[in-house]
């Protein structure tokens, strides 16, 4: 089976820093992932996605890094704001999407003054 | 609305009983899944419909959990006999098409409380 796991629970940056946040997956037929950003006590808010023949999509301040070699992803945002602190997960799909989405645990992004 | 809507928003229920929570997805989207979210943990999916198909259940987890959903839209999910460890957020998501690589849009939750 799938699962999906996130190298940190939280993450503390500067404001106007870059931030990076990686994603490990364990299923090499994962064939599409997306980023989601979720703020406390709302649903999970889509960011970016990108599809297993690409390794690279940008996105407005975000980029989204895919290595397929050692099946991992990850989430840059440039320049963070205030309003990027939030609590981030990546996803994976398999199957035609009939198997849903596979969550990571999340990383909590918390933006420094 | 433009987005997938989730009603009730908050549910507080004792234990034993059963609950409905209902989804209404993205007018026109196919695709419709349900995921559950404990506290401070990733999403768990659940159940998925392709139009009125009749979904796998496999996921679901316990025969206490049931979902339908009528005319290709609104979906339930059913909880029958409630316990404790099913308190949790119920989200719902739809996408445009099935068959994957699209892009899934979450509606705000239905925060459960099992006393």
């Amino acid at each position: 089976g799938e699962s999906v796991g996130l190298h940190l629970p939280t993450l503390s940056v500067q404001e106007g820093d870059n931030s990076i946040i990686n994603c490990a997956y364990s299923n090499s037929a994962s064939d599409y992932f997306i980023w989601y950003k979720q703020e406390s006590g709302k649903g999970p808010q889509f960011i970016i996605d990108i599809r297993s023949n690409m390794d690279k999509r940008q996105g407005q301040r975000v980029t989204v890094l895919l290595n397929k070699t050692v099946k991992h992803l990850s989430l840059q945002i440039a320049a963070t704001q205030p309003g990027d602190s939030a609590v981030y997960f990546c996803a994976a799909e398999g199957n035609g999407g009939a198997d849903g989405l596979t969550f990571g645990k999340g990383t909590h992004l918390i933006i420094q003054p | 609305g433009a987005g997938v809507s989730q009603s009730p928003s908050n549910k507080v229920t004792e234990k034993g009983k059963d609950v409905e929570l209902r989804c209404d997805p993205i007018s026109g989207h196919t695709a419709l899944y349900w995921y559950r979210q404990s506290l401070g943990q990733g999403l768990e999916f659940l159940i998925y419909f392709q139009g009125n198909s009749a979904p796998d259940k496999s996921g679901l987890p316990s025969d206490r959990f049931s979902a339908e959903r009528t005319g290709g839209s609104v979906s339930t999910l059913t909880i029958q006999r409630t316990q404790q460890e099913d308190s949790a957020v119920y989200l719902c998501a739809s996408s445009r098409t099935s068959g994957g690589g699209d892009t899934q849009y979450f509606g705000p939750g239905t925060r459960l409380t099992v006393l």
